[in-house]
C-alpha cells in the first residue's frame, strides 16, 4: 500500500533562518506531487505541484521554493523565512492530476 | 480571481439533521469534483468524488450532486452526528488545483 511521510512534525524557526520540509511517498512510482500551506483556520493554497523528477510549477510567487531530486521525494525550502511563513504545510500525492489527493500527516511551522 | 466559491463559511446543525454545502465553480471543461474532511490538527482526507458524467453519488450518509448547467456541486450529509464535526473543502481543477476556502461544520447535541 501506499503511505506519504512528512518531516518534521513541528518546527519552530527564526525569522531569516532558512527551511527545509522534506516528503517521501512509498508503494507507488512516478506520482504526482503537490505542496499546499494551510494558514490558521483558512483554506489550503496550492504552493507547488511536480509532475515528474525536476518537473516544478510554481502556483504562487513567494520566498519559498520547491525541489524534486528523485521520484517520490519532495522538498519545500527557503532561505530566509517570513513571519507570514507560519502555517501548516501539507504533501500531497495523486496517481494522475484529476485524481483524489493523498496527504501527509503535515508540519506545523512557526516562525517567530 | 477565484473560480471555486463555497458556502457556508460555518454551518451549525442540530445531531440527527441534515447539512448541505455548496460549491460554485467557473470552467465548463472541470470534470472531477471531490469532498474533502480535515478533523481539527489532522490532515485532509476524500470523503466522497464525482465525475461529469453523472448527477448524484451517494455513499451511506453522505452524498455529493452535480449540476453542470448551473457550475455547482453540492455535499450532503443525512443524519448528521458528532463525529461530522469538521472542516469540509471542496476543490476544483482546471488550469489550476483550488480547494474552496472550507465549510466548518459544527454538530450541535
Amino acid at each position: 500500500s501506499q503511505t506519504i511521510h512528512q518531516w518534521p512534525a513541528t518546527l519552530v524557526q527564526p525569522v531569516g533562518s532558512p527551511l527545509s520540509l522534506e516528503c517521501t511517498v512509498e508503494g507507488t512510482s512516478n506520482p504526482n506531487l503537490y505542496w499546499y500551506r494551510q494558514a490558521a483556520g483558512r483554506g489550503l493554497q496550492l504552493l507547488f505541484y511536480s509532475v515528474g523528477i525536476g518537473q516544478i510549477s510554481s502556483e504562487v510567487p513567494q520566498n519559498l521554493s520547491a525541489s524534486r531530486p528523485q521520484d517520490r521525494q519532495f522538498i519545500l525550502s527557503s532561505k530566509k523565512l517570513l513571519l507570514s511563513d507560519s502555517g501548516f504545510y501539507l504533501c500531497a500525492w495523486s496517481v494522475n492530476s484529476g485524481d483524489e489527493q493523498f496527504f501527509g500527516p503535515g508540519t506545523r511551522l512557526t516562525v517567530l | 480571481g477565484e473560480n471555486v466559491e463555497q458556502h457556508p463559511s460555518t454551518l451549525s446543525v442540530q445531531e440527527g439533521d441534515s447539512a448541505v454545502i455548496k460549491c460554485t465553480y467557473s470552467d465548463s471543461a472541470s470534470n472531477y469534483f471531490p469532498w474533502y474532511k480535515q478533523e481539527l490538527g489532522k490532515r485532509p482526507q476524500l470523503i466522497i468524488d464525482i465525475r461529469s458524467n453523472v448527477g448524484e453519488k451517494k455513499d451511506q450518509r453522505i452524498a455529493v450532486t452535480l449540476n453542470k448547467t448551473a457550475k455547482h456541486f453540492s455535499l450532503h450529509i443525512t443524519e448528521t452526528q458528532p463525529e461530522d464535526s469538521a472542516v469540509y473543502f471542496c476543490l476544483n481543477r482546471d488550469d489550476k488545483i483550488i480547494f474552496g476556502k472550507g465549510t466548518r461544520l459544527h454538530i450541535l447535541p
